[in-house]
């Protein structure tokens, strides 16, 4: 099973509200990744948390908050966005980096 | 600075020939390739990947060419099948370094 769960599917939030996404992955992964995607451009990086810690934040403005409560789950805490800010938010886990499955993304608009 | 380039932003391939998807590289320092298929509001699934120190991998229909002293990879699929009407991303990465750089993505239309 290579199954990584992201919710909700959609989302639409003002630029005051405060609203997370979740991932979750029961595959006993170590690590676990945020990405977001733009439409027609590459994924992008945002944030990396291994073994529940915090290894790489690729300079993401602070409006955009991670956390990992535990090994399996993985929230994304949204407040203050831009509407430029909408787009396609991705979570992905591995073991090993050079394998590391996607879950089927949030569709972010900030209106 | 784009270290990873897809200069195919479309392909299109009839049905049960070879599929060949090209992928471009400018960081020699990369260890490892991977290969995503990516469906319209779904997350990149992932297809194979090669290790810098192979020239070749293969699973299946998919087999993954990598050409170290021109800095290319490409993805063979043969037979192609409508299912594999998508948008193919290739990846790099470094050891020690958990991020994957994305090319711009090629996308692929089969034709019944």
């Amino acid at each position: 099973d290579t199954e990584v769960t992201q919710t909700p599917k959609h989302l639409v939030m003002g630029m005051t509200n405060k609203k997370s996404l979740k991932c979750e992955q029961h595959m006993g992964h170590r690590a676990m990744y945020w990405y977001k995607q733009k439409a027609k451009k590459p994924p992008e990086l945002m944030f990396v948390y291994s073994y529940e810690k915090l290894s790489i934040n690729e300079s993401v403005p602070s409006r955009f908050s991670p956390e990992c409560p535990n090994s399996s789950l993985l929230n994304l805490h949204l407040h203050a966005l831009q509407p430029e800010d909408s787009a396609l938010y991705l979570c992905a886990s591995s073991q090993e980096p050079h394998e590391q499955y996607f879950g089927p993304g949030t569709r972010l608009t900030v209106t | 600075d784009q270290q990873v380039k897809q200069n195919s932003p479309s392909l299109s391939v009839q049905e049960g020939r070879i599929s060949i998807l090209n992928c471009d590289y400018t960081n020699s320092m990369f260890d490892y390739f991977l290969w995503y298929k990516k469906y319209p509001a779904e997350g990149p699934t992932f297809l194979i990947s090669i290790s810098s120190i192979k020239d070749k991998n293969e699973d299946g229909r998919f087999t993954v060419f990598l050409n170290k002293s021109a800095k290319h990879l490409s993805l063979h699929i043969v037979p192609s099948q409508p299912g594999d009407s998508a948008v193919y991303f290739c990846a790099a990465l470094r050891f020690g370094n958990e991020k994957l750089t994305f090319g711009t993505g090629t996308r692929l239309t089969i034709i019944p």
